[in-house]
């Protein structure tokens, strides 16, 4: 089974810096995809990043970009200039490739809180 | 496209009650899945389907029963509900991976959540 630890449970920045947000996981596989999801007060659950492991080559999307570091089994989120509507809880999730059926195995999350 | 629907948006059983959440997508998503999120935790697979008529458990299925008759509607059906079931329950969809042999994961959608509180 995956397991997806996420171990800082709130974290804190000013606003138009930079914060890094920590992920590990554990699993035998060696194909699989990695997500952040970001869950805001209102709850609804937001893709931010994915990244597939077979690709060394780390993902961004604007000011969102992550560090996978495959041998060590790490996946950090890295929020450059960060926004008052950046603060959330912030979830690293996996799932395997081949037939897994897109299920997702979530971290315990890290709130994010975006100080002016 | 209104997405994933989810209803109702709250709700409060007695002990032993018994409700159906609802949840529906218009994305035409062969795959749909429940997920409860408990106070400060991440989200924990209750059950999948991969298509109308096919359901499957995942990693806390005890207490819950669902049905998909149709590739729009995936219903959780609680029977007995018990205050260990107080949690926000959220639905998802995604499509078949690309067939295209590019690699890129399917995205799960996620619906608003219900949040249940039994007492």
């Amino acid at each position: 089974a995956q397991t997806v630890t996420q171990s800082q449970p709130e974290m804190s920045v000013q606003e138009a810096e930079t914060v890094t947000l920590s992920c590990t996981y554990d699993t035998s596989e060696n194909n699989y995809y990695l997500f952040w999801y970001k869950q805001p007060p209102s709850r609804q659950m937001i893709l931010v990043i994915r990244q597939e492991a077979y690709k060394q080559q780390n993902a961004t999307e604007n000011r969102f970009s992550v560090n996978f570091q495959k041998a060590a089994k790490s996946f950090s989120l890295k929020i450059s200039d960060s926004q008052l509507g950046d603060t959330a809880m912030y979830f690293c999730a996996f799932r395997t490739g081949g037939t897994s059926y897109g299920k997702l195995t979530f971290g315990q999350g890290t709130i994010l809180t975006v100080h002016p | 496209n209104a997405g994933v629907t989810q209803t109702p948006k709250f709700r409060i059983l007695k002990i032993g009650q018994s409700m159906t959440l609802q949840c529906t997508q218009d994305m035409n998503h062969n795959y749909m899945y429940w997920y409860r999120q408990d106070p400060g935790m991440g989200l924990k697979l209750i059950y999948y389907s991969v298509g109308a008529g096919i359901t499957d458990k995942g990693e806390v299925p005890n207490g819950y029963n669902v049905s998909r008759s149709t590739t729009e509607d995936f219903p959780l059906r609680l029977e007995l509900a018990a205050p260990s079931q107080t949690s926000v329950y959220f639905c998802a969809s995604s499509s078949l991976p690309s067939l295209s042999g590019d690699g890129r994961p399917e995205t799960q959608y996620f619906g608003p959540g219900t949040r249940l509180l039994v007492l």
